[in-house]
């Protein structure tokens, strides 16, 4: 089993719709995850932190379910602006290592 | 801001050739990393270091090996390229173990 794994997409949604995905790991150990956001041909960034039940920023939320081994995001009120993939990420054991699911790629649309 | 420096944004090399991939970071961040991304692969982990002259292995260190001599830079060496490793290659780097990475810009290498 990956240690990351994500819907790749790609999910197609209309201006001001809400999208949501779930990004699932196999490490039940893991206490910290990350959504990240990568642009077409260009670096990911660091989207959000999630270390309890969830986290929220303006439009986004993300949300943990630790029994169940996913994380989730969702985006309220799309923008063209949100169009991306968006990286799951969690860290491998207790090093500096980060696992990164292969991405969920977002298209809003006009 | 950090800023992460990836010291070309294209590359193509010829099979067998040594290529070296530099990267340098501005704000004393212990750890540096080097990944490579590939459609539906995702990144995956190359090599990182925790302090000047020390290296880890990550997942996929076949062919490759790197070198940290000052802390700011963190250097990628492909001994002999193959096609295989056309890639897109991304360094990061982060102050406190996986923490605030802060990824370069990427080099985008293709091996003829």
């Amino acid at each position: 089993r990956k240690e990351v794994e994500q819907d790749p997409g790609p999910f197609n949604v209309p201006e001001g719709a809400t999208v949501a995905f779930n990004c699932t790991y196999s490490n039940s150990a893991s206490q910290s995850f990350f959504w990240y956001r990568q642009d077409c041909r260009k670096e990911p960034k660091l989207l959000m932190s999630v270390y309890s039940s969830g986290n929220e920023d303006g439009r986004f939320t993300a949300q943990l379910n630790r029994a169940s081994q996913y994380i989730s995001l969702l985006i309220r009120d799309s923008k063209l602006s949100d169009s991306a993939t968006y990286l799951c990420v969690v860290p491998i054991s207790n090093d500096y290592k980060l696992s990164f699911g292969a991405g969920t790629t977002v298209t809003v649309r006009a | 801001d950090v800023k992460v420096t990836q010291s070309s944004r294209y590359l193509v090399k010829r099979t067998g050739e040594k290529v070296f991939l530099e990267c340098v970071q501005d704000m004393d961040h212990e750890n540096m990393f080097w990944y490579r991304q590939d459609p539906g692969l995702g990144l995956r982990l190359i090599y990182f270091s925790y302090d000047v002259k020390m290296k880890e292995k990550g997942d996929i260190p076949e062919g490759y090996s790197v070198s940290r001599e000052k802390k700011e830079r963190f250097s990628l060496i492909l001994e002999s390229a193959s096609t295989n490793q056309t890639s897109m290659y991304l360094c990061a780097s982060s102050l406190e173990g996986f923490y605030g990475y802060t990824f370069g810009s990427g080099t985008r290498l293709t091996v003829v």
